[in-house]
């Protein structure tokens, strides 16, 4: 059960702002919200995390809703490099020792 | 360094056969996983590994052992597997259990089993 639910694909023109949504309406006071991508052929690797505040990093900005059922990963300007699945993860407090991966939505970028 | 290894790439073997897959971190990371993951699913978590001792297996079949020798190394043994189990096996670390770390995959072994 891995009790976040996002669309199964989307599509974005390069060089424009990508919005992904994430839904984790069951979220309790101490889940953090985290995202992982997996490029084709790859492992995941990490986009970002947050708890209650919106968070920026180099690569993307993590909105999270002020009640915190849903959340939204921005990438800024997406290039084909963005290509890929995006997973959204609920870990509880104590740790992220158990990631467990729903089904993700897969990024198509459009040259 | 944030990498981390795996080997094979590529793995081919009969049901019969027993083989092992190889993953390698030198970031110092006390805390190592194995996923699984079938084509178009997203990866599932096998097994995880803190300061080298076994802290939690998912209910994997014992034809999946795995070994931690060391905290660099975590290894993944094979004996007797069937088709079904064919998959890409990933490896990740991270700095420990029981925080919010990122967990850095590496780029998995895909193990054909016929």
């Amino acid at each position: 059960d891995a009790k976040t639910t996002q669309p199964n694909s989307m599509e974005s023109n390069e060089e424009e702002p990508v919005h992904l949504p994430c839904n984790h309406s069951t979220i309790s006071g101490t889940d953090y919200i985290h995202w992982y991508r997996q490029l084709p052929s790859q492992g995941p690797e990490y986009v970002i995390h947050g708890l209650t505040s919106n968070v920026n990093n180099r690569m993307a900005s993590l909105a999270i809703a002020e009640d915190r059922k849903s959340s939204t990963l921005i990438l800024h300007r997406a290039t084909l490099r963005d290509a890929a699945v995006y997973y959204c993860i609920r870990t509880p407090n104590f740790g992220n020792e158990k990631l467990t991966f729903g089904t993700g939505t897969r990024l198509t970028i459009i040259p | 360094d944030t990498e981390v290894t795996q080997t094979p790439k590529h793995l081919v073997m009969g049901m019969t056969n027993k083989k092992s897959l190889k993953c390698e971190q030198h970031m110092g990371h006390r805390a190592m996983y194995w996923y699984k993951q079938k084509a178009k699913k997203p990866p599932e978590l096998m097994f995880v590994y803190s300061y080298e001792k076994l802290s939690i297996n998912e209910s994997v079949p014992s034809r999946f052992s795995p070994e931690c020798p060391n905290s660099s190394l975590l290894n993944l043994h094979l004996h007797a597997l069937q088709p079904e189990d064919s998959a890409l096996y990933l490896c990740a670390s991270s700095q420990d259990l029981y925080s919010q770390e990122t967990q850095y995959f590496g780029p998995g072994t895909r193990l054909l089993v016929l």
